[in-house]
C-alpha cells in the first residue's frame, strides 16, 4: 500500500505571496492532519480534516487554512506569507474507523522557504 | 493542557551501546495515548509504537523496548545494541484522541561507528 504523499516536496516563495500544499492520504484513510515543524517551535498541530470537515484546529492564525476533498485528499493554504512561515509542513493520515485510537502515518513533508 | 518533555536534546553513543531516551508527559485526562516516532534525515516521521493509558505493560520489539510508568508519567524508549542506522531524531508524543498529537522537542541520537 502506498504511503502518504505530499507535493511539492520543496517550495520557495516570497513574503506576501500565498501557497497551497497538497497531501494524498494512504488509501482508505479518512482523516488527514497537518503539522508545522520549525527549529524554534518544534512540531505543532495545525488542523485535522475528516469527511471534508475541519474537526480539530491548533493555535495558528487565520492565514493558515485547509480543506479536504471527497476522496480524502487534502490541501492547506497559507496566505500573505511571512518569513516565520518557513518550515517543514507534514501531513499525516489515519484510518479513523471510529475506534478509540487511530495511529497517524506521516508523509515526507513539504519544505517551504519564504524569502 | 497537555505537555511532553524530552529533556535530552542530543545523545551520542558508540555503536553497540545501549541507549535510553527519556519522555515525561503531563495531562489531566484519564484516557490518553502515547507514541514514539523516528525522524531520519529524510524528514518523514516514522511510527514506532503507541500505548494507551490503561496498558502499562512494557513492550519489546527486536532491539527496541519501551517502559511506560504512569506513577512517574514517563514513557521511556531503549535501543539495545545501537547501530549507525538508528541515528535520527526521536519524538515522543501524547494525544487524547489520537488525531491531535502534542510532541516533545525531540532527542537527536547520534550513533558513531
Amino acid at each position: 500500500k502506498a504511503g502518504v504523499t505530499q507535493t511539492p516536496r520543496y517550495l520557495i516563495k516570497t513574503r506576501g505571496q500565498q501557497v497551497t500544499l497538497s497531501c494524498s492520504p494512504i488509501s482508505g484513510h479518512r482523516s488527514v492532519s497537518w503539522y508545522q515543524q520549525t527549529p524554534g517551535q518544534g512540531l505543532q498541530f495545525l488542523f485535522e480534516y475528516f469527511s471534508e470537515t475541519q474537526r480539530n484546529k491548533g493555535n495558528f492564525p487565520g492565514r493558515f487554512s485547509g480543506r479536504q476533498f471527497s476522496n480524502s485528499r487534502s490541501e492547506m493554504n497559507v496566505s500573505t506569507l511571512e518569513l516565520g512561515d518557513s518550515a517543514l509542513y507534514l501531513c499525516a493520515s489515519s484510518l479513523d474507523s471510529g475506534g478509540a485510537l487511530d495511529t497517524q502515518y506521516f508523509g515526507p513533508g513539504t519544505r517551504l522557504t519564504v524569502l | 493542557a497537555q505537555k511532553v518533555t524530552q529533556a535530552q536534546t542530543e545523545i551520542s553513543v558508540v555503536e553497540k551501546e545501549d541507549v535510553t531516551l527519556d519522555c515525561v508527559y503531563e495531562t489531566r485526562d484519564t484516557t490518553y495515548y502515547l507514541f514514539w516516532y523516528k525522524q531520519p534525515p529524510s524528514g518523514e516521521l516514522v511510527f514506532l509504537i503507541r500505548r494507551n493509558s490503561f496498558d502499562e505493560q512494557n513492550e519489546i520489539s527486536g532491539r527496541y523496548s519501551w517502559n511506560f510508568q504512569k506513577s512517574t508519567s514517563s514513557f521511556n524508549f531503549t535501543i539495545t545494541a545501537s547501530q549507525v542506522v538508528d541515528s535520527a531524531v526521536y519524538f515522543c508524543a501524547l494525544s487524547k484522541y489520537g488525531n491531535k498529537l502534542v510532541f516533545g522537542a525531540g532527542t537527536i541520537l547520534r550513533v558513531k561507528s
